[in-house]
């Protein structure tokens, strides 16, 4: 098992400005992820964060708007640049190891940008 | 592009009445798991099937794969309103991908 410690928790930020958000896992894991999940709704894959080199994005996310780190196999920040109110949503941190084996999440952090 | 549907995206049920959400992809897929999110949660892991056909209980809760490995199914009996949550499955694609994905998921309500 992963016990993962996301943080914030919350925020409320003003348009413009960015967020960063982070991901600490108590242990190695081969891979890391990040999602976003608007309220009532399921969650979409942003990125695959991989260590030492660039994330890997789906379809409709780019680097400039969701930079990721990942320095190390235990963290990983994820941020959200210059922000709207289409932002607003709960970001999501996700760890699992190499092979199909069951996901561990993160608390969330729900950002609200106004 | 590949897609996992959940039906129904809404269920209220009475205390002790049975509930079931069904998860269907339009790919094949290796294996499948079930999470539960909580209001206000993050989702947690419940199960993984991979064989075709394969059957697993939790308790009250029993977890289905279909035959052409393509949708899967969970059904709680009796609930109870711990059992409130949203149920999502999620789906690894025969295609060889790392990357799993989530079903639409299924609102579940219950009421004493």
């Amino acid at each position: 098992s992963a016990v993962i410690s996301q943080k914030p928790s919350r925020d409320i930020c003003q348009r413009g400005t960015s967020l960063t958000i982070q991901c600490q896992v108590d242990s190695q894991v081969t891979m890391m992820f990040w999602y976003r999940q608007q309220p009532g709704q399921s969650l979409t894959l942003i990125a695959t964060a991989n260590q030492g080199s660039e994330a890997t994005y789906e379809s409709g996310f780019v680097i400039d708007k969701f930079p990721i780190s990942r320095p190390n196999l235990t963290f990983s920040t994820l941020t959200v640049s210059n922000m709207s109110p289409e932002d607003s949503s709960i970001y999501l941190c996700s760890v699992r190891g190499r092979g199909n084996t069951e996901a561990f999440f993160g608390q969330g952090t729900r950002l609200t940008v106004v | 592009g590949q897609q996992v549907m959940q039906i129904p995206q809404y269920q209220h049920v009475q205390e002790g009445e049975d509930f079931t959400t069904y998860c269907n992809s339009s790919t094949t897929l290796s294996n499948i798991q079930w999470y539960k999110q909580r209001p206000g949660g993050h989702p947690v892991f419940l199960i993984q099937l991979v064989k075709s056909g394969e059957v697993k209980k939790q308790k009250r809760l029993t977890f289905q794969f279909g035959e052409a490995k393509k949708n899967s199914s969970l059904h709680i009996t009796a609930t109870q309103t711990t059992d409130v949550g949203t149920y999502f499955c999620a789906g690894f694609p025969t295609s060889g991908t790392y990357k799993y994905i989530f079903g639409t998921g299924t609102r579940l309500k219950v009421l004493a």
